[in-house]
């Protein structure tokens, strides 16, 4: 079975400032990630994902994650928040290969703060 | 860009009512999601098809059904609505022949409040 792990169910951080939120997963076998973000009253909206290749993953909004196996973490970035990136933020995985059934963490609720 | 859509977006039914959520997507996927969304808690898989005439339950028990008779749509339905049933309804498409690191598309979900 897999499973996700978001440690953090808020985090509040002040504008311009960086900001880490985390992920970890367990799984048994190899697996693909993806980090979405929900906007208030909206539906889920892919930030980013690693499938493969650099562990290092850029994705929309100046967002990045970066995939360590040994860690088995999977945690989101950016380096300057914004008002506008106030939302709840989904880690989410799945098994590359067999029943490819997707788990989602419980969800971080960004606050930028002014 | 996306094209998912979801109606109603509010619904307050009183208890008894039989509802039904509409979800419909223009993007021609294959696989399509119904999740169930409470505060704090992880998304809920409830129903899922693989395409047309295929309907399969997801992780969540739920008492809710769906139907597959189009492509494009995959509405849900309560018989009977109870206060229980209150929760945000999302529904997700995903084009599979991409293979397990295709992402799933989200609409904008029904938040559904039985009194």
């Amino acid at each position: 079975a897999q499973s996700v792990t978001q440690l953090d169910s808020q985090v509040p951080v002040f504008e311009e400032a960086p900001v880490e939120l985390r992920c970890n997963y367990s799984s048994s076998v190899s697996v693909y990630l993806f980090w979405y973000v929900q906007y208030p009253n909206q539906g889920l909206q892919l930030l980013l994902k690693y499938l493969s290749g650099s562990t290092l993953v850029k994705g929309i909004n100046g967002f990045e994650a970066e995939f360590n196996k040994s860690q088995t973490s999977f945690h989101l970035r950016k380096p300057s928040v914004h008002i506008s990136d106030t939302a709840e933020y989904f880690c989410a995985v799945r098994n590359s290969g067999g029943y490819q059934k997707v788990t989602f963490g419980t969800g971080t609720k960004l606050q930028v703060i002014p | 860009e996306a094209d998912i859509y979801q109606t109603p977006r509010y619904l307050v039914i009183g208890t008894g009512k039989k509802i039904t959520l509409e979800c419909s997507q223009t993007m021609g996927h294959d696989k399509m999601y119904w999740y169930q969304q409470d505060p704090g808690m992880e998304l809920h898989l409830i129903h899922y098809s693989y395409g047309v005439n295929s309907t399969e339950k997801g992780d969540l028990s739920s008492e809710s059904t769906v139907s597959r008779i189009r492509t494009e749509h995959f509405p849900l339905t309560l018989e009977s609505a109870r206060p229980s049933h209150t929760s945000q309804y999302l529904c997700a498409s995903s084009d599979e022949r991409g293979g397990a690191g295709t992402e799933a598309f989200f609409g904008q979900g029904t938040r559904l409040t039985v009194v």
